[in-house]
């Protein structure tokens, strides 16, 4: 595997369940983030993790709650959620957490949310 | 507060037409310019970059000039082909900052006529 890898690639569930989406970086960068991109909406960053410590909850819900084990994995734990919730769910990943350095995605989750 | 402001909706020209896709930024402090490019089914991916006043970002015929005097990042091509189809981002990173954030302009839905 190289670059990013996000999974599942689509996830259909409902206001009761529990799930997971799981992120994983080949490349050696340190800080990973969280984006909800929805139609007709701009990029929302969520979070962000450096060297696996959360450094940015950009207001985020609390249905949504991340981990950050390892350097290399990044997780988005969900619970409850609301139909608005549905979305594409990004991962990106970046050399160092700091500004001038671009951000690798992965293909994203789509969830849908009924 | 720093932001992105890019032409919205959609651009049709047809193929061997030029392009022009105007970003225009604010900020504060001294930010790195980027145009990441959005297939269907993918994350967005890095398409170019400029790091500072006065340098262009190329790729795939793709030119970007970072105007520091305009604070502009326009996007342009002089022949656009119906594989450049997709959604284009302008984004801005505060060179200064410790955060690491990507603020994104809202997309610019590319659609290519043959």
């Amino acid at each position: 595997e190289t670059g990013v890898t996000q999974t599942p690639r689509h996830l259909v569930m409902g206001m009761t369940n529990k799930k997971s989406l799981k992120c994983e970086q080949h490349l050696g960068h340190n800080a990973m983030y969280w984006y909800k991109q929805s139609a007709k909406k701009p990029l929302e960053l969520m979070f962000v993790y450096n060297f696996k410590e959360q450094t940015e909850n950009n207001s985020v819900p609390s249905r949504f709650s991340p981990e950050c084990p390892n350097s290399s994995h990044l997780f988005l734990h969900l619970h409850t959620l609301q139909p608005e919730d549905s979305a594409l769910y990004l991962c990106a990943s970046s050399q160092r957490l700091a500004g001038g350095y671009e951000q690798y995605f992965g293909p994203g989750t789509r969830l849908t949310v009924t | 507060g720093d932001s992105v402001v890019q032409t919205e909706g959609q651009v049709l020209p047809s193929e061997g037409d030029s392009l022009i896709v105007n970003c225009s930024y604010e900020t504060t402090q001294y930010p790195s310019l980027f145009w990441y490019v959005q297939y269907p089914g993918e994350g967005p991916q890095l398409h170019l970059k400029a790091m500072k006043a006065n340098d262009k970002g190329r790729n795939k015929g793709f030119e970007a000039m970072y105007r520091k005097e305009t604070t502009s990042f326009h996007l342009e091509k002089d022949s656009v082909q119906e594989s450049d189809s997709a959604v284009y981002f302008c984004a801005l990173s505060d060179g200064g900052s410790t955060l690491g954030r990507l603020y994104f302009g809202r997309g610019t839905q590319l659609t290519v006529w043959p």
